[in-house]
């Protein structure tokens, strides 16, 4: 059974850094992409990052493109999100997903964690 | 980037009905359709990709159809426990990965 857990969600001040981290387990984590997906308080899923399985490829969204940097470490089997620069609006809940497939281009989001929750705010 | 809007915005259905939900893409995107499902508190699970092909342990209640620009989600009795946010999802012309709004499915 495919199991995601997110930890590092926490309140930060505007302009500070956070590390999201996501422990996986039940699959051959080197094989497969890697997302992250945010959704704040009360509204819709906003795609965040992606990682190919090689680290080969990355991809982020405009929104946090300079800020933000997806890693993993395929022999911990732990994704990463690396932070900085946060902004109020970058206020929601992170959620690690597994693709599909192994190079992030043309796949579907086939598992999901629960989330971890980032607050910015002063 | 493609825009992915969806319909209704909420969807008022008695248990054992049927509830049919739209999305509809700004440009083609073939059929790299994705539907999720999100409960209240829970993260989203997986409901079909490619339109049509249902995940693994999604119940047959669960349809979608649609090619290009259209598509369509159909639950053909509804259940309690599928009361719930759908949302689509395009991932034909990536990045980035782009969602619709939701449709929040109701008890009438």
């Amino acid at each position: 059974e495919v199991q995601l857990l997110e930890s590092g969600g926490d309140l930060v001040q505007p302009g500070g850094s956070l590390r999201l981290s996501c422990a996986a387990s039940g699959f051959t984590f080197s094989t497969y992409a890697m997302t992250w997906v945010r959704q704040a308080p009360g509204k819709g899923l906003e795609w965040v990052s992606s990682i190919g399985g090689s680290v080969s490829r990355t991809d982020y969204a405009d929104s946090v493109k300079g800020r933000f940097t997806i890693s993993r470490d395929n022999s911990k089997n732990t994704l990463n999100l690396q932070m900085n620069s946060l902004r109020v609006e970058d206020t929601a809940i992170y959620y690690c997903a597994k693709n599909s497939g192994t190079i992030a281009v043309r796949e579907v989001f086939d598992s999901w964690g629960q989330g971890t929750l980032v607050t910015v705010s002063s | 980037e493609i825009v992915m809007t969806q319909s209704p915005a909420t969807l008022s259905v008695s248990p054992g009905e049927r509830a049919t939900l739209s999305c509809r893409a700004s440009q083609s995107i073939s059929t790299k359709l994705a539907w999720y499902q999100q409960k209240a508190g829970q993260a989203p699970r997986l409901l079909i990709s490619g339109a049509s092909t249902r995940a693994t342990g999604i119940p047959a209640r669960f349809s979608g159809s649609g090619s290009g620009t259209e598509f369509t989600l159909t639950i053909s009795s509804l259940q309690s426990e599928d009361f719930a946010v759908y949302y689509c999802q395009q991932y034909d012309n990536l990045p980035p990965w782009t969602f619709g709004q939701g449709t929040k499915v109701e008890i009438e």
